[in-house]
């Protein structure tokens, strides 16, 4: 199957430092990836979708100025935590649709963030 | 979008059936039915999804109430490895844009 891959797995910042996450898909074409935050002991959150080409579309109370997102190419998304604080410590998850209309729904391994 | 009630937690003996239920009673025509399982410390991985129709992969299957308003994912031989949340979702068809809305999910144990 369709494989979305994630880097970092894990990362460790200072207080007030930027991270980047990049999420790619390794075998197929993805205009559309999603991006998931999920705290310890909690469901995902949907943060934003990302669209190829456009700007990311974010869900209601997540900062656009905080978590910057960039869909370069149809192979690539990244999320940009800026100004990292103790409280954006969490796992982040992408996701990609392998093909319009199949429903299915590929996930990478995940970045956990712990920010100091 | 509808939401999905699943129980928080279930139990399962290894290499016995597992039957995961949700109740969706909202669910509209066009809602898909999805089941997602994330394992500790890693991203969800796709199960399974249907329409109406019962659905049967490699993997697990799928049996949808005949009113669509409840759905049963079947894990026919547990094993240790099927440790995992099990997700129900609903989400409408067709584009690539369409999102996936996460509940709580079961935590599905598996004792040896």
């Amino acid at each position: 199957g369709a494989v979305v891959s994630q880097h970092p797995s894990w990362v460790i910042c200072k207080s007030g430092t930027s991270v980047k996450i990049e999420c790619r898909s390794l075998d197929f074409q993805a205009t559309t990836m999603f991006w998931y935050r999920q705290f310890p002991k909690q469901s995902l959150m949907l943060m934003a979708t990302s669209n190829e080409g456009s700007k990311a579309t974010y869900e209601q109370g997540v900062e656009k100025d905080k978590f910057l997102i960039n869909h370069a190419s149809l192979t690539l998304s990244t999320l940009t935590v800026t100004s990292a604080h103790p409280e954006d410590s969490s796992f982040y998850i992408c996701s990609a649709r392998g093909q319009v209309g199949t429903g299915e729904l590929f996930f990478g391994e995940g970045s956990r963030l712990t920010v100091l | 979008d509808a939401k999905t009630t699943q129980p928080n937690s279930m139990e399962s003996n290894e290499e016995e059936p597992v039957h995961l239920p949700c109740n969706h009673s909202t669910i509209s025509g066009t809602d898909y039915i999805h089941w997602y399982r994330q394992l500790p410390s890693q991203g969800p991985e796709y199960v399974i999804h249907g329409l109406t129709s019962n659905v049967n992969n490699r993997m697990a299957s799928l049996a949808i109430a005949e009113d669509r308003k409840s759905s049963t994912l079947i894990l026919h031989r547990a094993t240790l490895r099927d440790a995992a949340v099990y997700y129900c979702i609903l989400s409408r068809s067709g584009g690539s844009n369409y999102k996936l809305t996460f509940g709580k999910g079961t935590l599905l144990t598996v004792n040896p």
